[in-house]
């Protein structure tokens, strides 16, 4: 699985857009990238993943650089609930075991 | 959505003792669960996979006879810390995958379960 490194920890003033980057330089063409995050004693949630194009949902918005080697992850109107630590991973799809490497995540601090 | 469901959310037992962690899908079926691990201040480590039917996988460093995975139906698994020690002491959290979903590998992961070893 290609390795991905992020920030140990970043800071967001409340209310405003939370910009989460990860580099991915070794993903491979039928690998996806899937962002988690874990809110502090809970278990990790899901949030967005996406192959090559942008994506968006009710969370969040994932953008991927054309050469796919990087990713960003926007919380577009962060909150103090935001504050986590938020996990970037390279995985294939389907057709596999589906296990999940964690590597070390970003720490999101949002302040008031 | 897809929920998965730990019990007990924590526990406290005697050095010596063993502890079972149960983990269940409640509104989905998987033929694959997976069980972590994490300490203080640190990143989930995968324990092991657990099949549905068949013996678990277990990642490498993690000892098999010590951490016994039994996944008996399509909507729950159990991990037993056997002879538990201090050092098991930890936070073990479960995920699934739901059975026949195709595409991405999106895991929905438990709440998690505290153990202390005293």
């Amino acid at each position: 699985d290609a390795k991905t490194t992020q920030p140990p920890s970043m800071d967001c003033a409340e209310g405003r857009a939370a910009n989460l980057p990860c580099n991915h330089s070794t993903i491979s063409g039928n690998e996806y990238v899937y962002w988690y995050r874990q809110i502090h004693s809970q278990g990790p949630q899901y949030i967005i993943h996406g192959l090559k194009n942008n994506e968006t949902n009710e969370m969040a918005s994932l953008i991927i650089t054309e050469d796919r080697k990087s990713s960003t992850l926007i919380l577009p109107h962060a909150t103090l609930r935001d504050t986590a630590v938020y996990y970037c991973i390279v995985r294939l799809g389907s057709g596999n075991t589906g296990k999940l490497i964690f590597g070390q995540g970003t720490t999101l601090q949002v302040k008031p | 959505g897809a929920v998965v469901s730990q019990h007990p959310s924590w526990v406290i037992c005697k050095s010596g003792t063993s502890v079972k962690i149960e983990c269940r899908s409640l509104d989905f079926q998987a033929t694959t669960m997976f069980w972590y691990r994490q300490f203080p201040k640190q990143s989930l480590m995968l324990m092991a996979t657990s099949n549905e039917g068949s013996k678990a996988t277990y990642e490498q460093g993690v000892e098999k006879d010590k951490f016994l995975i039994n996944h008996a139906s399509l909507t729950l698994s159990t991990l037993t810390v056997t002879s538990a020690h201090p050092e098991d002491s930890s936070f073990y959290i479960c995920s699934a995958r739901a059975s026949g979903r195709t595409g991405a590998n999106v895991l929905t992961f438990g709440a998690g379960s505290r153990l202390t070893v005293l």
